[in-house]
């Protein structure tokens, strides 16, 4: 069963407006998580993250949402560039002392200019 | 810097190969991961390493699969008698800290795509 879960496989967005990805999850252990970004050919790459202890964390233009009570998280890229096209993955890692990362399947971002 | 290296970036086995996988961590990093991401699906855990010590060996698929960190630096993935289900992306992370930092942040390589025919 998959604890995490990007439910979009790809999501197109026009340059300049707002790209929203969206990660669920069903392991109420998770207290961390993170969004990873994808080139081709390349490895995953660290974005941001949140503690379960906020709601909101912010880097640029890059915001994440966590809503506990619905075990849900959101990445926003507001505006949304061209060199954003990649793979997002969700990931998330449960309790003090924890370094497993879950990771969710990946949701393919398109910006189109 | 350098980041996180591994080598080769392809391999083609014959089913019943056994193959060798290396990682090259970001220098002076103690932690070490290493993760198998099939086609269409995110990287899943396979095993940690602190230093030379293997601490979780727990996401390994099977006995064929080996990891080893001899000098707490490189590392290798060894898959004896490979199968058609091991083929995927075989993704090597490191970390600067010890074992239990969640906030660490985990560098990734770009991977091995291990094809068995």
């Amino acid at each position: 069963d998959q604890q995490v879960k990007q439910n979009s496989p790809s999501l197109s967005v026009q340059e300049g407006r707002i790209s929203i990805l969206n990660c669920d999850y069903t392991n109420s252990m998770f207290d961390y998580f993170l969004w990873y970004k994808k080139y081709p050919a390349e490895g995953p790459t660290f974005l941001i993250s949140i503690s379960s202890i906020k709601d909101k964390n912010e880097d640029g233009r890059f915001t994440v949402f966590l809503n506990k009570s619905a075990k849900h998280l959101s990445l926003h890229i507001v505006p949304s560039q061209p060199g954003d096209s990649a793979v997002y993955f969700c990931a998330a890692s449960a309790g003090a002392g924890s370094y497993q990362l879950t990771f969710g399947k990946g949701t393919k971002l398109s910006v189109i200019p | 810097g350098a980041g996180v290296s591994q080598s080769p970036r392809y391999k083609v086995a014959k089913r019943g190969q056994d193959v060798a996988l290396r990682c090259d961590p970001i220098s002076g990093h103690v932690s070490l991961f290493w993760y198998q991401q099939a086609l269409g699906q995110g990287p899943e855990f396979l095993t940690y390493f602190q230093n030379e010590a293997q601490l979780d060996k727990s996401g390994l698929p099977s006995d064929r699969f080996f990891a080893e960190r001899p000098e707490g630096s490189v590392s290798t993935l060894k898959i004896q008698r490979t199968q058609q289900e091991d083929s995927a992306v075989y993704l090597c992370a490191s970390s600067p800290g010890l074992a239990g930092v969640n906030t660490d942040t985990q560098y990734f390589g770009p991977g091995t795509r291990l094809t068995v025919l």
